[in-house]
C-alpha cells in the first residue's frame, strides 16, 4: 500500500464552483499535511499546511484532515480561472522528508 | 526574494552520456531534494541531503548519484543517462527543525534521452 493515494484524475469545473480535492493516506503516525500547488512548467509551491486533525482557512481554501480516517480534504470556495494548476497533496514523513500524491489537474473554465 | 535555481531548463542528451544537474540555494538550507515527476506518477524522492558532504537515498536512487560540496549547491547525476530516465526533474529546499513540510522548489529540469 501506497503511503499516500491521490486519484490522479483531472478536474474541470465552471468559474465560481467549488473544487473538492481529497488524499488518503496509510501512516497513522502522519501529523503534518500539506497542499501544494503547481502551475504549468513551474516547481510546486506550498499552498496550505494543517498540524493533526482539524480544518484550517486561508482564503478562499479550506484544508481539513480527519486522523481517524486517514482522509485530507482541500476545497476551493468560489474557484478561479487563476486557480487552475495541479494540486499535490503531501505528508511529513519526518524532517521535511514528503511524500507526495499523484496530484489533480485542475481546469477553472471562465 | 527566495530563490531555488536550477541552471537547465530543458536538456536533450543521447542514451550513455553522463548528465549533470545543477541546482543551488539561496536561502542557507541545510536541507536539500531531488525529485522526478512523471505523468501519473507524481512526485518521487530520488536522493536527500541534509549537510554538506551528507546524502541519503530516496525512494528510487537506481541510476542516479548525487553531489553536496557546498551548503548551497545540490547536484544530480546520472552516470549513463538511459531513455527511461527521461523526465522532469526538481530540485527543493527547506529548513531544518521545522516540520510544516514547505520546501522550496526550482523551476524544474526537463530531461529528454534519446
Amino acid at each position: 500500500q501506497k503511503e499516500v493515494e491521490q486519484d490522479p484524475g483531472p478536474l474541470s469545473v465552471p468559474e465560481g464552483a467549488i473544487v473538492s480535492l481529497n488524499c488518503t493516506y496509510s501512516n497513522s503516525a502522519f501529523q503534518y499535511f500539506m497542499w501544494y500547488r503547481q502551475y504549468s512548467r513551474k516547481g510546486p509551491e506550498l499552498l496550505m499546511y494543517t498540524y493533526s486533525s482539524g480544518n484550517k482557512e486561508d482564503g478562499r481554501f479550506t484544508a481539513q484532515v480527519d486522523k481517524s480516517s486517514k482522509y485530507i480534504s482541500l476545497f476551493i470556495r468560489d474557484s478561479q480561472p487563476s486557480d487552475s494548476a495541479t494540486y499535490l497533496c503531501a505528508m511529513n514523513t519526518g524532517n521535511n522528508r514528503l511524500a507526495f500524491g499523484k496530484g489533480n489537474q485542475v481546469v477553472v473554465i471562465p | 526574494d527566495v530563490k531555488v535555481t536550477q541552471s537547465s531548463r530543458y536538456l536533450v542528451k543521447r542514451t550513455g552520456e553522463k548528465v549533470f544537474l545543477e541546482c543551488v540555494q539561496d536561502m542557507d538550507h541545510e536541507n536539500m531534494f531531488w525529485y522526478r515527476q512523471d505523468p501519473g506518477l507524481g512526485l518521487r524522492l530520488i536522493y536527500f541531503s541534509y549537510d554538506v558532504k551528507m546524502k541519503e537515498k530516496g525512494d528510487i536512487p537506481e541510476g542516479y548519484s548525487v553531489s553536496r560540496e557546498k551548503k548551497e549547491r545540490f547536484s544530480l547525476i546520472l552516470e549513463s543517462a538511459s531513455t527511461n530516465q527521461t523526465s522532469m526533474y526538481l530540485c527543493a529546499s527547506s529548513s531544518p527543525g521545522l516540520n510544516t513540510g514547505e520546501l522550496f522548489f526550482g523551476e524544474g529540469s526537463r530531461l529528454t534521452v534519446l
